[in-house]
């Protein structure tokens, strides 16, 4: 079984680029959500949702967009990178949002904006 | 957010258990004590959760103090690829089911 999977692993864009990270599970999860991570600093949450249709935001939202049209697949997008989202994201997803439920990871995009 | 407090890091030698210690003296009843780790470049991985009683799985043991202010991951015979940044978070549901990952332990393992 996949799991959580992410594409592509690794990517470098230019300032003002736009693109979109995939993100995708198979374990029909309720809950997906997106967090970068900087260099030793911990995981913060970028955007999440609670189902197909249902988006809200975490903590650094800005300059991002998200949307949730399947259960399975979770594309986060950015409008016109600029260098402070270099950054290695993640994508995770759980069954539901309760606290006994954990969330799976994927192996993250690694993502350079020169 | 109810915050949790780890060692920096820690050091262990090769298939010796390790006791890896977390406290969380402001946990609140609906809080579940939960263990990531996070091999380096890769994404955080699951190991373990609980609420009240102690839990073993094929990866780790979860030990939670009866007061529920600390909590401590054990692995039973440390290997080479144990050897990982370990965290503990609290987690609750609804509007509040969101990682918030600290700094973690780093577990350093010695052939």
């Amino acid at each position: 079984n996949a799991g959580v999977t992410q594409t592509p692993k690794f990517q470098v864009l230019k300032t003002g680029q736009s693109m979109t990270l995939q993100c995708a599970q198979d374990m029909n999860h309720e809950y997906m959500s997106w967090y970068r991570q900087d260099p030793g600093m911990g995981l913060r949450l970028i955007h999440y949702s609670v189902g197909a249709g249902i988006t809200d935001q975490g903590e650094v939202p800005n300059g991002y967009n998200v949307s949730r049209s399947t259960t399975e697949d979770f594309p986060l997008r950015l409008l016109s990178a600029a260098p402070s989202q270099t950054s290695v994201y993640f994508c995770a997803s759980s069954y539901s949002r309760t606290g006994g439920q954990p969330q799976h990871f994927g192996d993250g995009t690694r993502l350079s904006i020169l | 957010d109810a915050k949790t407090t780890q060692p920096n890091s820690m050091e262990s030698n090769e298939e010796e258990p390790v006791h890896l210690p977390c406290n969380h003296s402001t946990i609140s009843g609906t809080d579940y004590i939960h263990w990531y780790r996070q091999l380096p470049s890769q994404g955080p991985e699951y190991v373990i959760h609980g609420l009240t009683s102690n839990v073993n799985n094929r990866m780790a043991s979860l030990a939670i103090a009866e007061d529920r202010k600390s909590s401590t991951l054990i692995l039973h015979r440390a290997t080479l690829r144990d050897a990982a940044v370990y965290y503990c978070i609290l987690l609750s549901g609804g509007s509040n089911y969101k990682l918030t990952f600290g700094k973690g332990t780093l577990l350093t393992v010695n052939p």
